[in-house]
């Protein structure tokens, strides 16, 4: 169980263009859901937490216009990166936090690697 | 002092030896502590849990916590080649239970 799934693994886009990342809780519902971004051998950074139904909430420094999160459904948030450039490349990693779960734990998806040329 | 710091290592170890994992966290209000798991390249891996004060074991891993000195740590023991990884730390915070990262320890364990 708490299989969360990323799609695409791998990305590789021209500067100026805008990528879309889905993040999907494959058996189980997830009222929250967050979006990491993890350079080379740094550590995870969230940059926003991403409630169903509500508007995203993004941690200081990341731009809302910039990456824009949707998350329609219990199951699914999306993450959009637009107008990427070359320091977007990096690797996104959602999770997801079971609903109703008392003790905050959080599922990874795979990640997506993202190179912006 | 950040909210949740460990040492980044490497800790080196040999096969078959005991992992000692340590990680600190500054907000007295903390109820449950996570470690997981990162190999090179992948995203994280969650490993196990604790909220009480005390031992939780595992399998091979047993998570200790001591909530007045403020620190939970992770034994890995029987240590395998294949734990060579970067393990995690994490506190929940604030009102949407957002997880903070510690940096992270890189764990080698030599054959």
């Amino acid at each position: 169980g708490a299989v969360v799934s990323q799609h695409p693994s791998r990305v590789i886009c021209k500067s100026g263009t805008s990528v879309k990342i889905e993040c999907r809780s494959l058996d189980f519902q997830a009222t929250t859901m967050f979006w990491y971004r993890q350079f080379p051998k740094q550590s995870l950074m969230l940059m926003a937490t991403s409630n169903e139904g509500s508007k995203a909430t993004y941690e200081q420094g990341v731009e809302k216009d910039k990456f824009l999160i949707n998350h329609a459904s219990l199951t699914l948030s999306t993450l959009t990166v637009t107008s990427a450039h070359p320091e977007d490349s990096s690797f996104y990693i959602c999770s997801a936090r079971p609903s109703g779960t008392r003790n905050n734990e959080q599922f990874f998806g795979p990640g997506t690697r993202l190179t912006v040329l | 002092q950040k909210e949740v710091e460990q040492n980044s290592g490497p800790l080196s170890v040999p096969e078959g030896a005991i992992a000692s994992l340590n990680c600190t966290y500054s907000d007295r209000g903390s109820q449950s502590f996570f470690w997981y798991r990162q190999y090179s390249g992948k995203s994280p891996e969650l490993i196990m849990f604790i909220y009480s004060n005390g031992d939780k074991e595992d399998g091979r891993f047993t998570a200790q916590l001591n909530k007045a000195s403020q620190y939970v740590s992770l034994l890995i023991r029987d240590s395998q080649p294949s734990d060579s990884a970067t393990y995690l730390c994490a506190v929940p915070l604030g009102g949407f239970q957002k997880l903070v990262f510690g940096t992270g320890t890189r764990l080698l364990v030599s054959p």
